[in-house]
């Protein structure tokens, strides 16, 4: 049971260039989310899916675009990286069980030139 | 829209001190969350809150919910160096968001 496992854990871009960053969650939840942190900012949401088929806009959607492709697997993709997004980015995956709790994957350390 | 004031954002602790952050929102919440994340690491889940009032505790560490279910504090009694890292609340409305404040951060001198 490896919970939730994202990828890669660091990547560094060029202004211009597109990747698509993975997650994945093997615990059974419908609910899946990208956050993105900055220093000083907390987690701020981009995008979130309640469930299998479903894609929501967060806090900060603008330059991102995502795809639940099945119930455990949800990507964030950048067409055009920009400087600005330069930061880690989380996927969680929420439990709605006893407590609402979301499970964080270990991150991913994006830096863009 | 929605936000969760977190105060303080940073705060010196002297180790064996004790040490306060607090959450503040602007409406009423249907529950909240804090979560640790350790330097380096991943927001680790600590304790959800739900009830108008209610306080639970986990060793050194006692949560509150307000009565108007607006605010939170977490309350760390005997500070140590094994608590450094950043605190989160996060809070439910009622639907799929969830909005996290800011965090605290206690720097913990020995």
């Amino acid at each position: 049971n490896a919970g939730v496992t994202q990828t890669p854990k660091f990547q560094v871009l060029k202004t211009g260039q597109s990747m698509t960053l993975q997650c994945a969650q093997d615990m059974n939840h419908n609910s899946m989310y990208w956050y993105r942190q900055d220093p000083g900012m907390g987690l701020r949401l981009i995008y979130y899916s309640a469930s299998e088929g479903t894609t929501d806009k967060g806090e900060v959607p603008n330059g991102y675009n995502v795809s639940r492709l099945n119930k455990r697997e949800f990507s964030l993709r950048l067409e055009s990286a920009a400087p600005s997004q330069t930061s880690v980015y989380f996927c969680a995956s929420r439990s709605q069980g006893n407590a609402d709790t979301q499970y964080f994957g270990p991150g991913t350390r994006l830096t863009v030139l | 829209g929605q936000q969760v004031m977190q105060i303080p954002q940073y705060q010196h602790v002297q180790e064996g001190e004790d040490f306060t952050t607090y959450c503040n929102s602007s409406t009423t919440l249907s529950n909240i969350q804090w979560y640790k994340q350790r330097p380096g690491g991943h927001p680790v889940f600590l304790i959800q809150l739900v009830k108008s009032g209610e306080v639970k505790k986990q060793k050194r560490l006692t949560f509150q919910f307000g009565e108007a279910k607006k605010n939170s504090s977490l309350h760390i009694t005997a500070t140590q160096t094994t608590d450094v890292g950043t605190y989160f609340c996060a809070a439910n409305t009622g639907g799929f968001k969830t909005i996290f404040g800011a965090g605290t951060r206690p720097f913990v001198k020995a």
